[in-house]
């Protein structure tokens, strides 16, 4: 069974600073998601990372996945106000047959962003 | 493209009462999720189906009932429910020439008073 674990959960930064959440997840993975939710909102893809090594950046958001150590990270380069939100890592076993089988997210990380 | 859309938006429910959340999609998705959120909880899959005419269990299924008449559509039933069902439910659509990816509608928020 995949378990997924972010950290931290709860994050409060000023405008300008960086920082990284990190997402652990507890067997072989077939790939990564991470998505981005705003309160009361749907969620809404960001990145897809399918292969150990793979780095994938959109503005201030970069995200990158490590297979071996198990590790996703999402990373952001000067913060902006309007990236606060909360950012969710999922992911699918090896064994699932891709993401077929649906995805098992992390709880989430709730992201403030002070001006 | 309307992508995933969900009915109802809300809904308030007795316990005991019953009620059906639909789910409807216009990608041609083979594949389609119902996940529960609740707070501090992340998302929970519920049941997910590979095709029309098939359903499967996911992480959270009790209590809850599938189905998949039609391939665009996939439907969420609660027979009697409970204040533990109060939560606010997603569908979701995916495809494996689309790497996967989830494509979410906007949710139903469920209470169950």
């Amino acid at each position: 069974e995949l378990k997924v674990e972010q950290n931290p959960l709860f994050l409060s930064m000023q405008e300008g600073k960086n920082y990284t959440i990190y997402c652990n997840y507890s067997t072989t993975s077939d790939r990564l998601y991470w998505y981005r939710q705003d309160p009361g909102k749907s969620l809404e893809s960001l990145f897809v990372l399918l292969s150990n090594g793979a780095v994938k950046q959109e503005g201030r958001l970069m995200a990158s996945l490590d297979t071996k150590a198990r590790l996703s990270t999402l990373h952001i380069t000067a913060a902006v106000h309007d990236l606060s939100a909360t950012y969710f890592c999922a992911g699918t076993p090896m064994y699932s047959g891709g993401g077929a089988d649906g995805l098992t997210f992390g709880k989430g990380t709730h992201l403030i962003i002070q001006p | 493209n309307a992508g995933v859309t969900q009915t109802p938006k809300f809904r308030v429910l007795k316990t005991g009462q019953s009620m059906t959340l639909l789910c409807a999609q216009d990608m041609n998705h083979e594949y389609m999720y119902w996940y529960r959120q609740d707070p501090g909880m992340g998302l929970r899959l519920i049941h997910y189906s590979v095709g029309e005419g098939t359903t499967a269990k996911g992480e959270v299924p009790d209590g809850y009932n599938v189905s998949r008449l039609k391939k665009q559509n996939f439907l969420l039933g609660l027979e009697s429910a409970a204040p533990s069902q109060t939560s606010v439910y997603f569908c979701a659509s995916s495809s494996p020439t689309r790497e996967w990816e989830q494509y979410f509608g906007p949710g139903t928020r469920l209470t169950v008073t």
